[in-house]
């Protein structure tokens, strides 16, 4: 069965630095891999996805991720966070093969921004 | 921008009681779907629905639970008697398409749901 996890649970940056979030899969096919932000009253929005092809993808809001295949890793990354990047986020794998489009989430990382 | 839109965005009931969580999905959309997250855990899949049926269920969705779409717009989830540990946050989302070709989910912000 496909699993995500997400090893941190709260990390606080500064404003104006770098920012990695970790992500690691179990899935025994080529995943669909994504990565998704809540902010606080708000739905889950979609930052950035991985189907295939370029393994390093980027997404709105200046974030990206790099897909490692051999660290079953999909971990997102941005050069410099803005204090409005504080939020939850959520890496999820999607099947989409055969049918169905359930994604399964890790537990999210708490991202506190430091002014 | 379209948006998927959810109420209440707050809920509290008795356990024991029904309740009925509504969505209304982006217009063109065809699939929808429910996910919960119970406060502290990760975002679980409970149920996919396409062309007034369940497409994709997991063990989650017991016989407690049921969705319906029933008219044009809505999408609902029933929790027939809820128990305490149905408390957690919904999420209703929706796609363009699904099956074996992707289309991004869009979710709604959530409705709380608080079982005393």
């Amino acid at each position: 069965a496909q699993s995500v996890t997400q090893p941190d649970i709260h990390i606080t940056v500064s404003e104006g630095a770098s920012l990695e979030l970790r992500c690691n899969y179990s899935y025994g096919a080529t995943p669909y891999l994504f990565w998704y932000v809540q902010s606080p009253g708000q739905g889950l929005q979609l930052l950035l996805k991985y189907f295939s092809g370029d393994t390093l993808v980027q997404g709105i809001k200046g974030f990206e991720a790099e897909f490692k295949r051999s660290q079953s890793s999909f971990n997102l990354r941005k050069p410099s966070v803005h204090w409005s990047d504080a939020a939850e986020y959520f890496c999820a794998v999607g099947p989409f093969t055969g049918g169905g489009n359930k994604l399964t989430f890790g537990t999210g990382t708490q991202l506190k921004v430091e002014l | 921008e379209p948006e998927v839109t959810q109420t209440p965005s707050h809920q509290v009931t008795q356990m024991g009681q029904e309740v009925i969580l509504r969505c209304v999905p982006i217009s063109n959309h065809l699939y929808f779907y429910w996910y919960r997250q119970i406060l502290g855990q990760k975002v679980e899949f409970l149920v996919s629905f396409y062309n007034n049926e369940i497409s994709e269920k997991s063990e989650i969705f017991d016989d407690q639970f049921s969705v319906e779409r029933p008219d044009g717009s809505n999408f609902t989830l029933k929790i027939r008697s809820t128990k305490l540990e149905d408390s957690a946050m919904y999420f209703c989302a929706s796609s363009e398409q699904g099956g074996s070709s992707y289309n991004e989910q869009f979710f709604g912000p959530g409705t709380r749901l608080t079982v005393l």
